[in-house]
């Protein structure tokens, strides 16, 4: 039982251009999320989803595209990075009426350059 | 609007001695639940309790409980017996129910510091 998988770790890009954070979950969790953390400011919602083929903006939603094709994965693409979007990034996971809290993974630290 | 607010940027605790975080949150939704995050210096999330608005008894698991005062808005956590491994940030965070989005909001977080 893997939990939560973020992938990369670290990562560092130059101004414009694009990739994408992937996030897997073995837990079949039909909630996933997207979180950035600045300091000062706590963690601040992306994007969501509540199963496969749902997804809707957070608090922060605006240089980043989100897709669930399946219960598992939910990538994160930032589509033209800007130093702004420097940050860790943290997707979550857990069960819609579960009270234990959302399963986080590890992060990804970004540096936009 | 800020849902969940954290007044306290840092604190420091004696080893051993209690501590008590700040939560207050902001919602209009009859049903909801609370919940407190650690953050240690390694980065990740740990959930550590979670309170219902329904429920009638404070939460409690093992030296972490919450002191929820519903009709004030708070959700206060409190560490009994800190220990040097306590030593994080820990984040209060709301999920709505009304909403069906399933959305946790975070405060900013609180720094606790633990000295021998």
């Amino acid at each position: 039982n893997a939990g939560v998988t973020q992938t990369p770790k670290f990562q560092v890009l130059k101004t414009g251009q694009s990739m994408t954070l992937q996030c897997a979950q073995d837990m079949n969790h039909e909630y996933m999320s997207w979180y950035r953390q600045d300091p000062g400011m706590g963690l601040r919602l992306i994007h969501y989803s509540v199963g496969a083929g749902i997804t809707d903006q957070g608090e922060v939603p605006n240089g980043y595209n989100v897709s669930r094709s399946t219960t598992e994965d939910f990538p994160l693409r930032l589509l033209s990075a800007a130093p702004s979007q420097t940050s860790v990034y943290f997707c979550a996971s857990g069960k819609i009426y579960d009270n234990y809290g959302y399963t986080f993974g590890s992060g990804t630290r970004l540096t936009v350059v | 609007a800020q849902k969940i607010t954290q007044t306290q940027p840092g604190m420091f605790v004696q080893e051993k001695e209690a501590v008590t975080l700040d939560c207050t949150y902001d919602t209009s939704d009859p049903s909801y639940g609370l919940f407190w995050y650690k953050q240690p210096s390694s980065g990740e999330m740990i959930f550590l309790i979670y309170q219902g608005s329904y429920d009638q008894q404070n939460a409690t698991e093992g030296r972490y409980s919450l002191n929820f005062q519903k009709a004030r808005k708070s959700a206060n956590l409190v560490i009994s017996a800190s220990q040097l491994g306590d030593s994080a940030m820990y984040f209060c965070a709301m999920r709505e129910g009304r909403s069906n989005d399933y959305k946790l909001s975070f405060g900013a977080g609180t720094t606790v510091t633990v000295r021998a």
